[in-house]
């Protein structure tokens, strides 16, 4: 059972350069989440998904977009790099949005834009 | 909007004493609390979790405690030891809403 998993784990992008990052979960969770990790700050929402089919913004959604189009998956692209998105992504997935379900998370991937 | 604020920042303990972070949450309707260890290069993982029908709960060396009333909660780690060194978030939530996360505690633990 993998749980959450994400590729790439490293990548260096120049500036103006456009990716995605891909999260895959095994659990048949309903619910699953990108967050940004920048010393000093904590986790940050950058969008969601209740199920298939759906998205929605978070806490810092601008310059990124998100794509759900399987239940087991959720893209995360990055239109044109800009080097304050440097940072550690984590994809989360939970059964349901909010009370009594924790959210589990993949290993994050560490992104550098020169 | 909602807000978890936690604190301290950076706490530093010698090994075999307790530490304690403390978290203040704003949504009044918030009724799930989870606590999240992160280890250097690692994943969030939950330790423990605790909800708003309960005031506390314990697993070994770790207990979280809630007071609804302040709106906070607190997590207790006793006889510390060099591994619970790490990054601490506490987080809150309400059913079907968007889990909201402190800024975190890093927890050094001197041997």
């Amino acid at each position: 059972n993998a749980g959450v998993t994400q590729t790439p784990k490293f990548r260096v992008l120049k500036t103006g350069q456009s990716m995605t990052l891909l999260c895959a979960q095994d659990m048949n969770h309903e619910y699953m989440y990108w967050y940004r990790q920048d010393p000093g700050m904590g986790l940050r929402l950058i969008h969601y998904s209740v199920g298939e089919g759906t998205t929605a913004k978070g806490e810092v959604p601008d310059g990124y977009n998100v794509s759900r189009l399987k239940k087991q998956n959720f893209l995360l692209g990055l239109e044109s790099a800009a080097p304050s998105q440097t940072s550690v992504y984590f994809c989360a997935s939970s059964t349901t949005g909010g009370s009594n379900q924790p959210q589990h998370f993949g290993d994050g991937t560490r992104l550098s834009i020169l | 909007g909602e807000n978890v604020e936690q604190h301290p920042s950076t706490l530093s303990v010698q090994e075999g004493d307790s530490a304690v972070i403390k978290c203040t949450y704003s949504d009044s309707a918030s009724n799930y609390f989870p606590w999240y260890k992160q280890e250097l290069g690692k994943r969030p993982q939950l330790i423990i979790d605790i909800r708003s029908n309960v005031g506390e709960k314990k697993d070994q060396r770790i207990a979280v405690t809630l007071n609804k009333t302040a709106k906070h909660f607190s997590l207790h780690i006793t006889e510390t030891q060099p591994e619970d060194s790490a990054v601490y978030f506490c987080a809150a939530s309400k059913e079907g809403f968007k889990t909201i996360f402190g800024a975190g505690t890093r927890l050094f633990v001197k041997a």
